[in-house]
């Protein structure tokens, strides 16, 4: 069964530094793909970045990127020059291709970051 | 283009009694998921829609649930009678068929307490 671990329930970091959040996943299936989400008080979940399992590269999007390390089975958020505007709950998701690229997706239990002055 | 959208935002309702939510995926989106996350727990998926077929409704927790997707818009779930542990956010997301990425787009979520 898929499984996504998020082992740090709240983060700090002060303004302008780099952040990671930490994710590590389990499943069988060779094929998957790896979400973020970002949830701030407002409460809707935005989608931040996705790594597919076969994907070389690392992915980046803006001021986030993963950093993928397949043997490890680790996908980590890395947001660069953290705004106050990053301040929220962060969510790891996978979803696994066998059952079809639409399928369900398992989270974490989310990593709170408060980024301060 | 309008995002994922969910009513009400919140509801308070007493065990026993009846609660409706309503999802409306983004215009076009084949797929639409309900997923709920009880208070300091995950995120756990309850059913997926293609257009108005269940595709998958493993993670309904019973019978109490029901969900409805008729003319493959929008979406209800139903929970009849409601109990104290369905307390939640009941979170909708919509994408489409036709990407291989296929990323989710979730609404702001539903806030349901049951007292």
């Amino acid at each position: 069964a898929q499984k996504i671990t998020q082992t740090q329930p709240g983060m700090f970091v002060q303004e302008k530094e780099a952040v990671t959040l930490d994710c590590t996943y389990d499943t069988s299936d060779p094929s998957y793909g790896l979400f973020w989400y970002k949830q701030p008080s407002s409460g809707e979940m935005i989608f931040l970045i996705y790594q597919g399992s076969y994907d070389q590269q690392n992915a980046t999007e803006g001021r986030y990127s993963l950093n993928f390390q397949k043997a490890r089975k680790s996908a980590n958020l890395v947001i660069s020059a953290s705004q106050l505007g990053d301040s929220a709950m962060y969510f790891c998701a996978m979803r696994e291709v066998n059952t079809g690229t639409a399928s369900k997706l398992t989270f974490g239990t989310g990593t709170r970051l408060q980024v301060t002055l | 283009e309008a995002g994922v959208t969910q009513f009400p935002s919140h509801s308070v309702i007493e065990k026993g009694q009846t609660v409706t939510l309503r999802c409306d995926p983004i215009s076009g989106h084949d797929n639409l998921y309900w997923y709920r996350r009880v208070m300091g727990k995950e995120i756990k998926f309850l059913l997926h829609f293609v257009k108005e077929s269940k595709q998958d409704e493993s993670g309904m927790p019973n019978n109490r649930f029901l969900a409805e997707r008729t003319g493959g818009t929008y979406s209800t779930l139903k929970v009849q009678p409601a109990e104290l542990e369905d307390s939640g956010v009941y979170f909708c997301a919509s994408s489409s068929q036709n990407t291989a990425k296929n990323i989710q787009y979730f609404g702001a979520g539903t806030r349901l307490s049951v007292l």
